[in-house]
């Protein structure tokens, strides 16, 4: 099956720092990747679909400027956490769609982000 | 806009079988998912109905019925691995997915 792989699996930052997280698509093309966001026993909020080679759409309430997306490749999306802040800690997801299996999504393993 | 309700916990014991149900209310609506996941892990995709009807895999099915907007996910001879959450997740246009709020599965000995 198609594998998405995530970087860091975990990050510790201190308030105000700005995180990178890397999601890749490894063994398919993914001209579009999702990002979502879960905190502890809830479900996951899309955040913002990632297109190759064009701005990010974002969901409503979800501020562009502090979640900065960059899909720079068929096989990478970033999302940088800008200016990070306690209640930005949780658990980031990401998926890509393939083409090839029906347009299903793939996830990524998650990046456990915890803002000091 | 999207919603969807399921139950938040199930309880069983190994062997049996669970039926999650899960209703949406959808502005757009292509299909339905089911999703597992164990705690600290990433989602993984367990099924897809387009069309009304059960999809049968292996030990889970799934089912939908487009005009109630209702569908339920099966788990049979449940085994203790199969504690997890399982979402259910309404697909919408540009491939969006939009997530119920997970029903906890514990299995029993």
């Amino acid at each position: 099956g198609a594998v998405v792989s995530q970087h860091p699996s975990w990050v510790i930052c201190k308030s105000g720092t700005s995180v990178k997280i890397e999601c890749r698509s490894l063994d398919f093309q993914a001209t579009t990747m999702f990002w979502y966001r879960q905190f502890p026993k809830q479900s996951l909020m899309l955040m913002a679909t990632s297109n190759e080679g064009s701005k990010a759409t974002y969901e409503q309430g979800v501020e562009k400027d502090k979640f900065l997306i960059n899909h720079a490749s068929l096989t990478l999306s970033t999302l940088t956490v800008t200016s990070a802040h306690p209640e930005d800690s949780s658990f980031y997801i990401c998926s890509a769609r393939a083409v090839e299996a029906r347009n299903e999504q793939f996830f990524g393993p998650g990046t456990r982000l915890t803002v000091l | 806009g999207q919603s969807l309700e399921q139950p938040s916990e199930v309880t069983a014991v190994e062997g049996a079988i669970v039926q999650i149900n899960c209703t949406y209310q959808t502005s757009g609506f292509y299909g339905l998912s089911w999703y597992q996941q164990h705690d600290g892990g990433a989602p993984t995709f367990l099924s897809y109905n387009a069309l009304d009807g059960l999809e049968e895999t292996g030990r889970f099915s799934s089912f939908l019925s487009r005009s109630d907007s209702y569908g339920y996910l099966l788990l049979q001879e449940l085994q203790m691995k199969d504690s997890a959450s399982y979402f259910c997740a309404v697909k919408a246009a540009g491939n969006k997915l939009t997530f119920g709020g997970g029903t906890r599965v514990l299995v029993k000995p």
